[in-house]
């Protein structure tokens, strides 16, 4: 099976700056990534699908990048709403498998 | 809009069963792959299973299969999860999330979730 290895494990940002999280598969993926959003106590929310296309009425501070093995996940200006944890997920194939999530943070 | 109410959690010992169901509205339902995604406490999100808009394709996490199956009554927009031989590594909150379209398209909407305890 294709593992996903999602880093920093956690952040702390101030307001204001530019987060990049990344992920990694361990076998190539084309484009059939996902990132999700999770606040606590709430449902993962879909941030990005297809690695780099933003879902409708998300915020466009968001965006995604990467094809293949590696991808990455941009906050170009953190804001308090921001604070969550992040999950990229692959779905190319099954099992479809997530990260093991990455925890940002307001400084 | 869309909604996706999940319900039938609760408390079951070790051994047991649970059927978990999924009332979905404000979309086409038979037209979209529906799956289950389960979150241990404190942990991270875990794929369960997932069927086609069908119902004639479904997949298993090697966690679950043989033990749960998967399946979704179109004219009544409903997913359902049976589970069976449930073990303490099951107790999660689960998920029910719609795809985008096909099992290859990742989930754009999410239910609230509902707790599996499994414990004597």
């Amino acid at each position: 099976d294709i593992q996903m290895t999602q880093s920093p494990s956690s952040l702390s940002a101030s307001v204001g700056d530019r987060v990049t999280i990344t992920c990694r598969a361990s076998r190539g993926i084309n484009n059939y990534l996902a990132w999700y959003q999770q606040k606590p106590g709430k449902a993962p929310k879909l941030l990005i699908y297809a690695a780099s296309t933003l879902r409708s009425g998300v915020p466009s501070r968001f965006s995604g990048s990467g094809s293949g093995t590696d991808f990455t996940l941009t906050i170009s200006s953190l804001q308090p709403e921001d604070v969550a944890i992040y999950y990229c997920q692959k779905y190319n194939s099954v099992p479809w498998t997530f990260g093991q999530g990455t925890k940002v943070e307001i400084k | 809009e869309v909604h996706l109410v999940e319900s039938g959690g609760g408390l079951v010992q070790p051994g047991g069963s649970l059927r978990l169901s999924c009332a979905a509205s404000g979309f086409t339902f038979s037209s979209y792959a529906m799956s289950w995604v389960r979150q241990t406490p404190g942990k991270g999100l875990e794929w369960v299973s997932v069927i086609s808009g069908s119902g004639n394709t479904t997949y298993y996490a090697d966690s679950v299969k043989g033990r749960f199956t998967i399946s979704r009554d179109n004219s009544k927009s409903t997913l359902s999860l049976q589970m069976n031989s449930l073990r303490a590594e099951d107790t999660a909150i689960y998920y029910c999330a719609k795809t985008r379209k096909t099992i290859y398209s990742g989930s754009d909407h999410w239910g609230q979730g509902i707790l599996v305890t499994v414990s004597s």
